[in-house]
């Protein structure tokens, strides 16, 4: 089962503005992973945040974690029409001897040159 | 750079045939994942090893799909027979899978997938 659930599904925007995407969770989590998908592709590794970390950013990606309300966003500033793809959130859950990774549903990002 | 090698990337197959798939993880990587993605969906986990063993398969139907990694390197995944719901991407991934410090974080490497189309 899906443990994330991405807001919103679907994104449509025009190159150079900014993409935010909401990702919801249920557990508690060790760690929350963003991950980029190309159509027809494997999905590729963007950025890690840990559990005590509120912040991080990696070039024009900025996410944020709050674990009180089980939330984190992804925002890619300036976007490009090769940011155009599926990202997906997943979590590393803590405490359960499990190491896989659960992911959410997706959203599907459109950046119109 | 190193990457997860998968193959066939693509293979269609008739209901109640069996297919296999092939993964090759990064060197080094201890734990080897298979995920299957259906369409518009993110992956969901079918099986976890961690060198040779198997460490999560709960979510594998076991009356049809069977996976192993005898040597703690490659792996197989198998469905026997078909089905036309197992129309999918199924995704192998690795992990470095060992301690790293404090804690062990487990960024995947994911290899770009087998896309299974049951007829």
């Amino acid at each position: 089962s899906q443990q994330g659930e991405e807001d919103p599904q679907a994104l449509s925007i025009q190159e150079g503005e900014n993409a935010t995407m909401n990702c919801s969770y249920k557990t508690s989590i060790n760690n929350l992973q963003w991950y980029r998908q190309n159509s027809g592709r494997g999905l590729v590794h963007l950025i890690l945040i840990r559990s005590n970390e509120r912040e991080k950013h990696s070039g024009r990606l900025r996410v944020t974690l709050d674990t009180s309300k089980k939330s984190s966003s992804l925002l890619i500033t300036a976007s490009r029409a090769a940011d155009t793809a599926s990202y997906f959130c997943a979590t590393d859950a803590s405490g359960t001897g499990r190491r896989a990774l659960t992911f959410g549903s997706g959203t599907r990002l459109q950046v119109q040159p | 750079e190193a990457e997860v090698a998968q193959s066939p990337r693509y293979k269609i197959t008739e209901k109640s045939q069996a297919v296999a798939f092939w993964c090759d993880p990064i060197s080094g990587h201890a734990t080897l994942y298979w995920y299957r993605q259906i369409l518009g969906q993110g992956p969901e986990l079918l099986v976890q090893f961690q060198d040779e063993s198997v460490v999560d398969d709960s979510q594998l139907p076991k009356d049809r799909f069977s996976a192993e990694r005898l040597k703690g390197v490659d792996s197989t995944l198998k469905i026997q027979p078909a089905e036309l719901g197992d129309s999918a991407m199924y995704l192998c991934a690795s992990s470095l899978g060992r301690l790293a410090g404090e804690k062990l974080y487990n960024e995947q490497f994911f290899g770009p997938g087998t896309r299974l189309t049951v007829l």
